[in-house]
C-alpha cells in the first residue's frame, strides 16, 4: 500500500534555529507533493507544493522543500524559525493511480520556544 | 467568497444520538471530502464525492453517511454516535481535475461523544 512517512513526530526548537522536517513516500511513479500547515486552532492550509520542474520549491513564510526523486523524499526546510511557526505540519502525496485521493503523513508537531 | 464553511464548530453528543455535520463551499468545486483528525493518527479520509450525486468511501467510512445533492453542500451524518467518533472533523474541497493541486479546508468541527 502507498504510504507517507514523517519521521519526526514532535520537534522543539528555539527561535532562529534551522528546521528540517522529513517526508518520504513509497510510490515510485509520478507524484505531486504537498506540505500543509495547521496553526493552533486553525484549519489546514497549503504551505507549498511540487508538481514538476525545479525540485526546490518555495512556499509561504520562508519555507522551502526539496524533492529528491531517488530518495522518494520531500523534506521541508526553513533557515530560521520563529515562534509563529509553532504548528502541525503534514506531508501529502498524490498520484493519479490513487483514485484522486491524497495520501497523508501522520504529521509533525513543531513547537518553537521564544 | 467564504471558501469552505462548516457548522457547528463544537458539538457534544451522547452515545447513540445522531447528528449531521454541515459543510458548504462557494467555489464551485466538484470534489469534496470529509476527514477526521485524531492525535497521532493524522488525517483519515471518511467519505468523498467527485460531483453531485456521486459519493464513495474513504479509509474509515463505518458509522458515517454522506450525500451530495448539490455541488455546494456535502453533509456528514453520524447515524448512532459512539465515543470512538470523538474527533475533529474537517471538510475539504477542490476542483475535480485538480484535487492533486490543492485542497481547501474548512475550519473544522470538534465533536465529543460521551
Amino acid at each position: 500500500a502507498q504510504s507517507v512517512s514523517q519521521h519526526n513526530h514532535h520537534v522543539i526548537l528555539s527561535e532562529a534555529a534551522s528546521l528540517e522536517l522529513g517526508c518520504n513516500y513509497s510510490y515510485g511513479g509520478t507524484v505531486n507533493l504537498f506540505w500543509y500547515v495547521q496553526y493552533p486552532g486553525q484549519h489546514l492550509q497549503l504551505l507549498l507544493k511540487y508538481f514538476s520542474g525545479d525540485p526546490l520549491v518555495k512556499g509561504i513564510k520562508g519555507f522551502e522543500a526539496e524533492f529528491i526523486k531517488s530518495k522518494f523524499s520531500f523534506n521541508l526546510r526553513k533557515p530560521s524559525v520563529q515562534w509563529s511557526d509553532t504548528a502541525e505540519y503534514f506531508c501529502a502525496v498524490y498520484h493519479a493511480g490513487n483514485n484522486r485521493k491524497l495520501i497523508w503523513g501522520l504529521g509533525t508537531s513543531l513547537a518553537v520556544n521564544p | 467568497n467564504a471558501g469552505v464553511t462548516q457548522t457547528p464548530k463544537f458539538q457534544v453528543l451522547k452515545t447513540g444520538q445522531s447528528m449531521t455535520l454541515q459543510c458548504a463551499q462557494d467555489m464551485n468545486h466538484e470534489y469534496m471530502s470529509w476527514y477526521r483528525q485524531d492525535p497521532g493518527m493524522g488525517l483519515r479520509l471518511i467519505h468523498y464525492s467527485v460531483g453531485a450525486g456521486i459519493t464513495d468511501q474513504g479509509e474509515v467510512p463505518n458509522g458515517y453517511n454522506v450525500s451530495r445533492s448539490t455541488t455546494e453542500d456535502f453533509p456528514l451524518r453520524l447515524l448512532s454516535a459512539a465515543p470512538s467518533q470523538t474527533s475533529v472533523y474537517f471538510c475539504a474541497s477542490s476542483y475535480r481535475d485538480r484535487v492533486q493541486y490543492e485542497q481547501y479546508f474548512g475550519p473544522g468541527t470538534r465533536l465529543t461523544v460521551t
